[in-house]
């Protein structure tokens, strides 16, 4: 089975620069995803294909992808951006997700 | 816009039965899979399955067969997880999720949580 696997936590000050990793084998040759999730709400996409950004998205959220590895940057992060980080990708038919990454921005 | 709004939360006891709602508007319910997604306490997520919303054909995942069905009442572009015979490790919360994992269509529910304790 595949895995994915993130820091479990990014801490930054506001206006910098934040960058989660997502790592694993599948990411070679699949799409990766990227959502966000902040406490008692739904999931939000944030990327898509590797490097997609769906409409409506601030423009500061973009992804990258190297290898086995894909790169979520939060150029200029928000307060409000604070919030779990899921990577995840499609695989054989299977959804495989990351183990998030809690982004702490203050 | 697109929605996904679950049922409310549940609390059944060990080997009670429980049956979680997903109601899709804002897009053709039949256009995109539905997926089922737990999440336990203070653990990661994981996928459940999926259910095909043209044919209703139901995917297991691994680890989620046979206490687990996935089922759909397209009339009312409802999907439906029901869990029988619970027991307290099936406390989590359960998500259903709609995504076209080539494109940027990606919605997902609020999220039930079922606790299962005597």
């Amino acid at each position: 089975s595949y895995e994915l696997t993130q820091p479990s936590s990014v801490s930054v000050s506001p206006g910098q620069t934040a960058r989660i990793t997502c790592s694993g084998d599948v990411l070679a040759k699949k799409y990766a995803r990227w959502f966000q999730q902040k406490p008692g709400q739904a999931p939000v996409l944030v990327i898509y294909k590797d490097s997609e950004r769906p409409s409506g998205i601030p423009e500061r959220f973009s992804g990258s992808s190297s290898g086995t590895t894909v790169t979520l940057t939060i150029s200029g992060a928000q307060v409000e951006d604070e919030a779990d980080y899921y990577c995840y990708s499609a695989a054989d038919n299977n959804l495989v997700f990351g183990g998030g990454t809690k982004l702490t921005v203050l | 816009q697109v929605q996904l709004v679950q049922s409310g939360s549940e609390l059944k006891k060990p080997g009670a039965s429980v049956k979680v709602s997903c109601k899709a508007s804002g897009y053709t319910f039949t256009s995109y899979a539905m997926n089922w997604v737990r999440q336990a306490p203070g653990q990661g997520l994981e996928w459940m399955g999926w259910i095909n919303t043209n044919t209703g054909n139901p995917t297991y995942a691994q680890g989620f067969t046979g206490r687990f069905v996935f089922s759909l009442d397209t009339s009312v572009s409802t999907a439906y997880l029901q869990i029988s015979s619970l027991k307290a490790e099936d406390t989590a919360v359960y998500y259903c999720a709609a995504v076209a994992v080539a494109g940027p269509f990606d919605y997902w529910g609020q999220g039930t949580l079922v606790t299962v304790s005597s």
